[in-house]
């Protein structure tokens, strides 16, 4: 069974920098498009970003590109999220998520229980 | 604002039927996948429809999807008081490159 684990949340003033990171374990990592996932509290989900089989297959919300910048490391079944400029509206809870089809773009079978960035002076 | 648009909330009874609808347009829904996700309090969201209309396994009959032109629905037959949550259908959207969720419903379960 796929099992994802985020970490790397926490306090962070407006301007500054926080790097996240998902550890997988259960699937063959490589072979499938990972993707972070954010819930503001109180509000709905929203896609960040997504990476699929190679560098060409990166996606990114606009409301986080040219700030935000995905990863993965295969060799080490992790995704990473570095999130630069934060500002107030990146606070949320982040959620990793594996979809569920090769290296298509969307639909998540599974996500990890997610980690908490506040971004407050 | 978000691209799918879904009633803030919907109410039925115990034992009854609801619907949930997902609008979106042909750059989203008209042309991809919808996928329905379901978010018990305190909890990361779980899958309940990929495809449209497939369960994955373990999640029972009383869940379904549909979907006709730029619209998709999700029912839930049989409601139970442990059905309350926040409902969210999602696709990919085309024309941004980006996968796209709906505001989300919840359902209370009367």
């Amino acid at each position: 069974e796929a099992q994802l684990l985020e970490s790397g949340g926490g306090l962070v003033q407006p301007g500054g920098s926080l790097r996240l990171s998902c550890a997988a374990s259960g699937f063959t990592f490589s072979s499938y498009t990972m993707s972070w996932v954010r819930q503001a509290p109180g509000k709905g989900l929203e896609w960040v970003s997504a990476f699929g089989g190679s560098d060409t297959s990166i996606y990114y919300a606009d409301s986080v590109k040219d700030r935000f910048t995905i990863s993965r490391d295969n060799s080490k079944n992790t995704l990473f999220l570095q999130m630069n400029s934060l500002r107030a509206g990146d606070s949320a809870v982040y959620y990793c998520a594996k979809v569920l089809r090769g290296y298509s773009p969307d639909q998540f079978d599974h996500w990890g229980p997610g980690t908490l960035v506040t971004v407050s002076s | 604002q978000s691209v799918l648009t879904q009633p803030p909330s919907v109410s039925a009874a115990p034992g009854q039927k609801v619907t949930i609808s997902c609008s979106g347009s042909t750059s989203n829904i008209g042309n991809n996948y919808v996928s329905w996700y379901q978010q018990l309090p305190g909890t990361a969201p779980k899958l309940l429809i990929y495809d449209n209309n497939n369960r994955p396994s373990g999640i029972p009959d009383r869940f379904s999807g549909s979907k006709s032109g730029t619209s998709a629905t999700l029912g839930i037959t049989g409601l139970q008081t442990g059905d309350e949550a926040d409902y969210y259908c999602g696709t990919w959207d085309s024309s941004l490159s980006a996968a796209v969720f709906g505001g989300g419903t919840k359902l209370t379960v009367l």
